[in-house]
C-alpha cells in the first residue's frame, strides 16, 4: 500500500537560513507527489506538484523540490527562509486509485527564529 | 476561478447533540469531494468522498456521515456527537477526473465537542 513518511515531526531553522523539508513516499509506479501548507487554523494552500518529467519542480513562496526515485525522496527546498514561512508542511501521494484521493504524511512543522 | 467555502468556520456543540458542516465549490462542475478531519499531531484522516450527486464513500467507520445534495455542495453529518468528534474539519475539491489527484482545500471548521 502506498504511504508517505516525513520523519521530521518539528524543525527549527533562523531566518535567512535554508530550509530542507523531508519526505519519503512508497509507491509502486510513478507517483505523483505534492507539497502542502497549512497556517495555524486555515486550510492547506498547495505548493508545488509533481506528476511527470523534470525531476526539480518549481512552486509558489520560492520552494522547490526535487523528486528522487532511487530514494523515494520528495524533499522540499527553499534557499532563505522567511519569517512567514513558520507554518506546517504536508507532503502527500496519489494513491493510485481512480477517485484523485491523496495520501498525506503527518505533516512537519517548522518554526522560524528571528 | 474556483473557490471553495465552508461553513461555519468555527463551532462549539455539547456531546450527544447534531451537526451540520456545509461545503460549497464554486466556478467548476462535477468535482469531486472530499472531507478530511484532523486532529492535533495526527495529520489529515480522509472521511468521505464524492464522485458525483448523491454518490459517497466511506473511508472510516464512525459517527459521521456525508451527503451531496447537488453537485457543488457536500454536507457533513452528524446525529450524535461524541468528544472525539472534536477537531478541525476539511473540505477539498479535485478535477472530476481526478486523475491528477491535485486537491484544493477550504479554509476549514473548528468543531469542539464538550
Amino acid at each position: 500500500a502506498q504511504s508517505v513518511t516525513q520523519p521530521d515531526i518539528h524543525i527549527t531553522v533562523s531566518e535567512g537560513a535554508s530550509l530542507e523539508l523531508r519526505c519519503n513516499y512508497s509507491y509502486g509506479a510513478t507517483p505523483y507527489l505534492f507539497w502542502y501548507v497549512q497556517s495555524p487554523g486555515q486550510g492547506l494552500q498547495l505548493l508545488l506538484k509533481y506528476f511527470s518529467g523534470d525531476t526539480l519542480v518549481q512552486g509558489i513562496k520560492g520552494f522547490e523540490a526535487e523528486f528522487k526515485r532511487s530514494q523515494s525522496s520528495f524533499n522540499l527546498r527553499k534557499p532563505s527562509v522567511h519569517w512567514s514561512d513558520a507554518a506546517e508542511y504536508f507532503c502527500a501521494v496519489g494513491d493510485g486509485g481512480s477517485q484523485g484521493n491523496l495520501i498525506f504524511g503527518k505533516g512537519t512543522k517548522l518554526s522560524v527564529k528571528p | 476561478s474556483q473557490t471553495i467555502h465552508q461553513w461555519p468556520a468555527t463551532l462549539v456543540q455539547p456531546v450527544g447533540s447534531p451537526l451540520s458542516l456545509e461545503c460549497t465549490v464554486e466556478g467548476t462542475s462535477n468535482p469531486n469531494l472530499y472531507w478530511y478531519r484532523q486532529a492535533a499531531g495526527r495529520g489529515l484522516q480522509l472521511l468521505f468522498y464524492s464522485v458525483g450527486i448523491g454518490q459517497i464513500s466511506s473511508e472510516v467507520p464512525q459517527n459521521l456521515s456525508a451527503s451531496r445534495p447537488q453537485d457543488r455542495q457536500f454536507i457533513l453529518s452528524s446525529k450524535k456527537l461524541l468528544l472525539s468528534d472534536s477537531g478541525f474539519y476539511l473540505c477539498a475539491w479535485s478535477g472530476a477526473s481526478g486523475l491528477s489527484y491535485e486537491q484544493y482545500f477550504g479554509p476549514g471548521t473548528r468543531l469542539t465537542v464538550t
